[in-house]
């Protein structure tokens, strides 16, 4: 039953590194999210997409970058890992205004 | 500035409590979600209402669209419901539908 999945639940790379997080759903949903979870920030978008090829900015998209070739799959990229963006990383996906928001089970990055 | 406020931030409950945590928006709304997280990560949608008042189980949400807030009861708690619960104001942004900004969370604990 599992709607949307992301690669690593855990993951440790270095400074410098380039990551690569991948999110697929499988509800044919246009509207895909990338959020980054801090404590006492709360959940912030980092990038958007809501269709195959389009993307757009959020509010903290500095050192990210998005890819969306097929309308399943959402990758958030890391050019250059820095130790500032070990968080906790959330994608989601959302068929149309009020309707259910479905997330994935969350990937923990560890920079070091 | 904080578009979306919850209270209380943190809150421990004895079991069979009734529990309120409420959530105001300064935002033009589609909808307001609230939503589940467990230690571990992952995020489950427990409701979405754009109007009114919905019951789910021990779980209901209000909402007062004229005064910009929301409330989650549940009714009778217990430990398993310890968890964050997180609102999160949905609102057109950019190309896409469903964009969501997100209260801080109330991290709930619920001891037997």
């Amino acid at each position: 039953d599992v709607k949307v999945t992301q690669s690593s639940r855990y993951l440790v790379k270095r400074t410098g590194e380039k990551v690569f997080l991948e999110c697929v759903q499988d509800m044919d949903h246009e509207n895909m999210f990338w959020y980054r979870q801090d404590p006492g920030l709360g959940l912030r978008l980092i990038y958007f997409s809501y269709d195959v090829k389009m993307k757009e900015k959020g509010d903290i998209p500095e050192g990210y970058s998005v890819s969306r070739e097929k309308k399943e799959r959402f990758s958030l990229i890391l050019e250059s890992a820095s130790t500032n963006q070990t968080s906790m990383y959330l994608c989601a996906s959302i068929l149309a205004l009020n309707t259910e928001a479905f997330f994935g089970q969350g990937t923990r990055l560890t920079v070091v | 500035k904080n578009e979306v406020e919850q209270s209380p931030q943190n809150l421990t409950a004895q079991e069979g409590e009734f529990i309120t945590i409420n959530c105001s928006y300064s935002v033009g709304i589609s909808a307001l979600h609230w939503l589940q997280q467990h230690p571990g990560g992952g995020i489950v949608s427990l409701f979405m209402l754009s109007s009114g008042k919905k019951k789910h189980g021990r779980l209901i949400a209000t909402i007062n669209i004229q005064e910009k807030h929301s409330s989650l009861h549940i009714t009778a708690s217990h430990p398993r419901d310890s968890a964050v619960y997180i609102c999160a104001a949905e609102i057109r942004y950019g190309g896409s539908q469903g964009n969501l900004i997100f209260g801080k969370g109330t991290k709930l604990s619920v001891k037997p």
